[in-house]
């Protein structure tokens, strides 16, 4: 079946080191996408890329990186200037604007 | 920056109550989605309105988007626990002929007792 896999799905850092964060869709969608989901703030989109090799910033950008070398993957690094960094990430993907997103199960960071 | 405010953040029902959230941008939207998220999940696309006035139905689930194509609401009748979770409402925006991003409302968390 298509879909997205994130992994992992728990991931302990320490404070201070960066961490990928891993995501893989099989459904031949263009777009992906980086969301951070803390409590009472909904969806917070970090990066996005519309086609391989190019990626944009999303509203909170700040101490994270992409890269878009293929079009099955999408993976995120946290780095060590992200000044709060323990959230909920998901990853997600799009086949168009006439559709909806296609959520992977997410990658719940924790750093301490 | 831009904003889809969403309302109520928090909703307690009773089984077999209603259930009501809504969806609000300042701006006219080219469309909007809604997603449900599951405790402990990750959100799921519900469903796509597109035109000014539209409603759709899924079962016990009714969503509207407004005239004016600047709100939505999705409304459930005789809630069950199965409908558990937190509702999205993501609204997408026009910019001079293209579409942008999603923007997503903060959700409304229904809880259902039983």
């Amino acid at each position: 079946d298509g879909g997205i896999t994130q992994s992992p799905k728990y991931l302990f850092r320490k404070e201070g080191q960066n961490v990928t964060l891993s995501c893989e869709q099989n459904l031949n969608h263009d777009a992906m996408y980086w969301y951070r989901q803390d409590p009472g703030q909904g969806l917070r989109l970090i990066y996005y890329s519309q086609i391989v090799n190019d990626f944009q910033k999303g509203d909170i950008a700040e101490g994270y990186s992409v890269s878009r070398e293929k079009k099955e993957s999408f993976p995120l690094t946290v780095t060590s200037a992200q000044k709060n960094p323990t959230a909920f990430y998901l990853c997600a993907s799009s086949g168009g604007v006439e559709v909806g997103y296609t959520f992977g199960s997410g990658t719940r960071l924790t750093v301490v | 920056g831009q904003q889809v405010m969403q309302i109520p953040q928090y909703q307690h029902v009773q089984e077999g109550e209603d259930f009501t959230t809504y969806c609000n941008s300042s701006t006219t939207l080219s469309n909007i989605q809604w997603y449900k998220q599951r405790p402990g999940g990750h959100p799921v696309f519900l469903i796509q309105l597109v035109k000014s006035g539209e409603v759709k139905k899924q079962k016990r689930l009714t969503f509207q988007f407004g005239e004016a194509k600047k709100n939505s609401s999705l409304h459930i009748t005789a809630t069950q626990t199965t409908d558990v979770g937190t509702y999205f409402c993501a609204g997408r925006k026009n910019y001079g002929g293209s579409q942008g991003n999603l923007i997503f409302g903060k959700g409304t968390k229904l809880s259902v007792k039983p």
